[in-house]
């Protein structure tokens, strides 16, 4: 069964510091993977999604994430954080069948002036 | 033009009531799921129904019953709610088997 595990429930950074936020999945099949972002009392957001194409996928607000098999991860980069990024992130990966969106725990990110 | 929208955004309500959150997708999606985010923020599936038809029915009590009377309608019905039952509901839909999911904004539900 798909699953995707974060590394790290809370990452804290410096205005201006590079963001690395870690994701490693477990699929049987190649896998569809997601970062989605949920700011405080509101919904999710997509940053981005890896569906078999460029391994390394841009997103929006700067983001970025490289799909790497051979590491089964998907980690979520910004090469200079700014306090708006502030939020919660979470990584996702498509079930088997495409039926269901399988979340990993999630990631509070903050950024410290 | 809101993409999945979701009625009421916040609910209070007693325990033992009964209450229904509407959610309607304007996207032409043929998947739609609810989703249970709890205080820890873990997010959940709860069900999934694909041109109107139950696919994904997680473990939850059966006191929750969705209801889809049209593929861009999903419904859902809390009967004798308790205090666990409060959470932050997601409607979401999807097409392109599983390469796009649009999520609503939620419906923050407080059982007292």
């Amino acid at each position: 069964a798909q699953s995707v595990t974060q590394l790290g429930s809370h990452v804290s950074v410096s205005e201006g510091a590079l963001v690395l936020l870690r994701c490693n999945y477990s699929s049987s099949v190649p896998p569809y993977l997601f970062w989605y972002v949920q700011y405080p009392n509101q919904g999710l957001q997509l940053l981005l999604k890896y569906t078999s194409a460029a391994t390394l996928v841009k997103g929006i607000n700067g983001f970025e994430a490289e799909f790497k098999k051979s590491e089964t991860s998907f980690h979520l980069t910004k090469p200079s954080a700014h306090m708006s990024d502030a939020a919660e992130y979470f990584c996702a990966v498509s079930n088997q069948a495409g039926t269901a969106l399988i979340f990993g725990k999630g990631t509070t990110l903050s950024v410290s002036s | 033009d809101t993409a999945v929208s979701q009625t009421p955004k916040y609910l209070v309500t007693q325990m033992g009531n009964d209450k229904s959150i509407k959610c309607e997708q304007n996207l032409g999606h043929d998947t739609m799921y609810w989703y249970k985010q709890d205080s820890k923020k873990f997010l959940k599936i709860m069900f999934s129904y694909n041109n109107k038809e139950l696919i994904i029915n997680e473990t939850v009590p059966n006191r929750f019953s969705p209801k889809s009377p049209d593929k861009a309608h999903l419904n859902l019905h809390i009967n004798s709610l308790e205090l666990g039952d409060s959470a932050v509901y997601f409607c979401a839909s999807s097409q392109d088997s599983g390469k796009v999911y649009t999520f609503g904004s939620g419906t923050r539900l407080t059982v007292v």
